[in-house]
């Protein structure tokens, strides 16, 4: 399968713990970009890489949210001192900077109690 | 900032009954608009696209225009099947690369 890959699926975690996320993008694709989705709405914009550079930040991404992307390939996205508030559907997405429409990963489903 | 805005849902159809599904936006510059579908337990895909004004994408019998006078990109399938049932998103990409969302909109299909 050559898509793009999230692990874990499923996370759960009480409030106050760290979580880490990984997103592996289609091989080829240079950008790569970070959503979160709650139930009921559509995926909201956290961030973006092109290569390894991050290119944009959303106002959504407090300062308990960091990502990486070290070698411009995987990328990661921690979550430092969850909150009830973070449980959501994080999705990742990659694409070429040529392209306009983006690829999708299933999601890592986080559930803070 | 940019916004999309879709009909609320739920819908609920019978088998080979017409589907619209509406979409509007608000965005700077020309963006790229989109339909995309989740099915259930599973991520979203691209189902169509359209890159500028009166362009018309289409796959798997859906199809929308790209209507820049009315801001809209419309989702329309003629004769929808149970298998059609799933999440559909409205959105748009400018060229900053991020794409915005709609809320989306659940159809159900039944027999």
């Amino acid at each position: 399968d050559t898509g793009v890959s999230q692990d874990p699926r499923h996370k759960i975690t009480k409030r106050g713990q760290n979580v880490t996320f990984r997103c592996d993008p289609i091989s080829e694709h240079n950008r790569l970009y970070w959503y979160r989705q709650t139930l009921g709405q559509g995926p909201e914009f956290l961030t973006y890489f092109q290569n390894e550079a991050q290119l944009e930040k959303s106002r959504l991404l407090s300062d308990r949210f960091s990502a990486e992307r070290p070698k411009g390939s995987f990328s990661t996205l921690e979550i430092q001192r969850t909150e009830q508030g973070d449980s959501a559907m994080y999705l990742c997405a990659s694409s070429l900077v040529t392209m306009d429409e983006q690829f999708f990963g299933p999601g890592t489903r986080l559930t803070v109690l | 900032g940019d916004s999309v805005t879709q009909m609320e849902g739920p819908v609920t159809l019978s088998e080979e009954a017409f589907l619209t599904i509406n979409c509007t936006y608000t965005a700077t510059g020309y963006p790229s608009l989109f339909w995309y579908v989740q099915y259930p337990g599973e991520g979203l895909q691209l189902l169509l696209k359209a890159t500028k004004a009166d362009d018309k994408g289409s796959n798997k019998g859906f199809e929308a225009t790209y209507r820049k006078e009315t801001t809209s990109f419309h989702l329309e399938k003629g004769s929808v099947q149970v298998s059609d049932s799933a999440v559909y998103f409205c959105a748009l990409n400018t060229n900053a690369g991020k794409s915005t969302f709609g809320d989306g909109t659940t159809l159900t299909v039944k027999p």
